[in-house]
């Protein structure tokens, strides 16, 4: 079966600058969350979805949103970007009673000049 | 507030040994996952741990739970070059949550 989908794979934006990531789950999958990577901070946790309702957020200033549509895919948008948002930004699904078993998209590494 | 710990943040072996990471938690965890992550690369799912005393094992790695003791375990048989990655523990609080706690990540390397 297809996997989870992000893209873009790779973005390179400027400071103040906003941007919007998006993840497509695999089919059947209602829960989506993401996670920011840094080599300093290493995998945090910023939000889950669960149909179409953020169900947990993580301790990230309110820059940091998300949103999920009917067909479970999400986005989740930084605005007034700085460069300490430079991250590998992942998103994981889940459809839950399968184990438990959450499913790691590809990333999409984020570049802030 | 759960934290995760994993110890050694760093090992280098030697192919054809043995080695264990340990993941230590702080609170109750529900479940308790198992990623390995190659350079530049995602998350690959290993183990999810879901009770006391659960052991997983595939290929030369095997996991296991101690929920008294809140500790899981990774052990590696018989190291090979194609295990070299960094390997994440991560624990969830409530039933229903997928909010995981990660681990700093344990950093393997596996030398001839």
């Amino acid at each position: 079966k297809a996997g989870v989908t992000q893209t873009p794979r790779y973005l390179i934006k400027t400071r103040g600058q906003q941007v919007t990531l998006s993840c497509s789950p695999i089919s059947g999958h209602r829960s989506v969350s993401w996670y920011q990577q840094t080599p300093g901070q290493g995998l945090q946790f910023l939000f889950e979805y669960f149909s179409e309702t953020q169900r947990n957020k993580g301790n990230f200033p309110g820059r940091f949103s998300g949103r999920q549509f009917s067909n479970s895919r999400s986005e989740m948008n930084v605005s007034t970007l700085e460069l300490g948002d430079s991250a590998l930004y992942l998103c994981a699904t889940a459809r839950q009673g399968e184990a438990d078993t959450q499913y790691f998209g590809p990333g999409t590494r984020l570049t802030v000049l | 507030e759960l934290k995760v710990e994993q110890n050694p943040l760093f090992l280098s072996m030697q192919e054809g040994k043995n080695y264990t990471i340990y993941c230590n938690y702080s609170t109750t965890s529900d479940r308790l996952y198992w990623y390995r992550q190659d350079p530049g690369k995602s998350l690959e799912s290993l183990f999810v741990l879901l009770s006391n005393g659960a052991v997983k094992q595939e290929g030369r790695l095997m996991a296991s739970l101690d929920t008294k003791a809140r500790l899981s375990t990774l052990h590696i048989t018989a190291a090979v070059h194609d295990l070299s990655a960094t390997y994440f523990c991560a624990g969830v609080s409530g039933a229903g949550s997928y909010q995981l706690t990660f681990g700093k990540g344990t950093k393997l390397s596996v030398i001839p």
